[in-house]
Formats: structure tokens, C-alpha cells, sequence
């Protein structure tokens, strides 16, 4: 295995808490991902890092934040969770964008009532 | 934003039939890449691709890139059951933000009833 493990695996919040999913890798990979993904979307792009306390939005970041202060960690929150947020979130971890694909985590389940 | 077209969305498959499935796109990129989902887990790298016009075998999967570089299409030779999946392609660009993958929707793979 690659090294990296999503926390965890499911989880069922109500409307409104705040949830914090994490990502732990033991590459020391430069670049970290946060997707999810919905039936008939695909997989889709929340917000990256790369590197320590670098990190910019992807296509559907609205609801979501992120923090990576240290290189193994990238921590995503729902700051305020809803309905439309339950999913199945997947990191993604890479070396080099260039010239490898990334690597996925197994998923978290998230489940908003 | 930038879209993939992924084709079919599903498809049923019989033990030893030959599988297509390919990936177009308005936009030009520079590395095709080619993944799996089993139930559960996330999607693993099957094939990387990097040159217009290449064309990569990983067993009983051949990917190509294609010529224009705006498509790409993946065969599976003489299917078997553990082909059971959803296979995503991927479309990279190089360069800031557009250096992230940007996923189609997949095809999902089912055992003829």
C-alpha cells in the first residue's frame, strides 16, 4: 500500500456540526487532494495542497476548508455540515503531478441528517 | 469547468468478451490516465499515459492516447469477473491549477445477468 489512510471510514453528523475529516500519509508526498464523490459526478476536485500550510480551492470548495500543517496531515472540514454534503470523500496523495498518477485512500462514508 | 466525456456510462460484460470504453474532451491535455473502483475502495491507477499517439498494455488492458490529444480509450481483453468495477479516466495538464486531474465520470462495469 501507499501509505495513506482516511479517518473515518464512515460517519453519520447532524445538520449544522462541524465535521473534520483527515488524511494521514507516510510518502512525505508533496502534493495532497480532497475529492468526493456522488453518483452521476464523478469525482470531484474540493481543495488541494502543495505543500505545508499551501493549499488552494477546486471546483466545489463552497462549505468546505482545509488546513495541512504538517506535510503527512491534510485535515478537511465541513464548517457547517448539510444534506447536499453527504458523500464519499477520497484523498488523493502524488510526488509529482507531472509524471505519476495520484494515489486514493480508501474513503470516507460521510452521512449529514 | 473543464469536462470529461466518459462512454458508456455502463456496460454489461460476459465472461470472456472483449471491453471498450473511451474518454473525450474540448480540451487538450497532456497525460491520460486510466483507473478502477472496486466496492468500497479507491480508485487504483491501472495505466499512465504521457505521448500523443501511445498506446500502453497493462495485461489485458491497452489504453491509448489519442493523436489530438483530447481523447483516449481503454480495452479490456477477455473479460473476467474480478473486471467488475467502475473504471474512470483521468486528463492532466500541466501548470498551476491545471496541473490537477480532472476525472470523467466513469463507466460502470456489471457481470451479464
Amino acid at each position: 500500500d501507499a501509505g495513506i489512510t482516511q479517518s473515518p471510514r464512515h460517519k453519520v453528523t447532524e445538520t449544522g456540526t462541524p465535521v473534520t475529516l483527515r488524511c494521514h500519509q507516510t510518502e512525505n508526498h508533496r502534493y495532497m487532494y480532497w475529492y468526493r464523490q456522488d453518483p452521476g459526478h464523478g469525482l470531484r476536485l474540493i481543495h488541494y495542497s502543495y505543500g505545508v500550510k499551501d493549499t488552494d480551492k477546486g471546483e466545489v470548495s463552497d462549505g468546505y476548508s482545509v488546513s495541512r500543517s504538517k506535510t503527512e496531515d491534510f485535515l478537511l472540514t465541513l464548517e457547517s455540515a448539510t444534506s447536499s454534503q453527504t458523500s464519499v470523500y477520497f484523498c488523493a496523495i502524488t510526488v509529482d503531478r507531472a509524471m505519476f498518477g495520484y494515489t486514493f485512500g480508501s474513503g470516507t462514508r460521510l452521512t449529514v441528517v | 469547468g473543464q469536462q470529461l466525456n466518459q462512454s458508456p456510462q455502463s456496460m454489461f460484460i460476459q465472461e470472456g468478451e472483449d471491453v471498450s470504453m473511451n474518454c473525450t474532451s474540448s480540451s487538450i491535455f497532456n497525460t491520460w490516465l486510466w483507473y478502477k473502483q472496486d466496492p468500497g475502495e479507491g480508485p487504483v491507477l491501472l495505466i499512465a499515459l504521457y505521448k500523443a499517439g501511445e498506446l500502453t498494455s497493462n495485461g489485458r488492458l491497452t489504453a491509448q492516447f489519442g493523436i489530438t490529444r483530447k481523447d483516449s480509450f481503454l480495452n479490456i481483453s477477455a473479460s473476467i469477473p474480478s473486471d467488475v468495477g467502475i473504471y474512470f479516466c483521468a486528463g492532466q495538464r500541466y501548470g498551476g491549477s491545471q496541473g490537477n486531474l480532472i476525472f470523467g465520470k466513469g463507466t460502470k462495469l456489471s457481470v451479464k445477468p
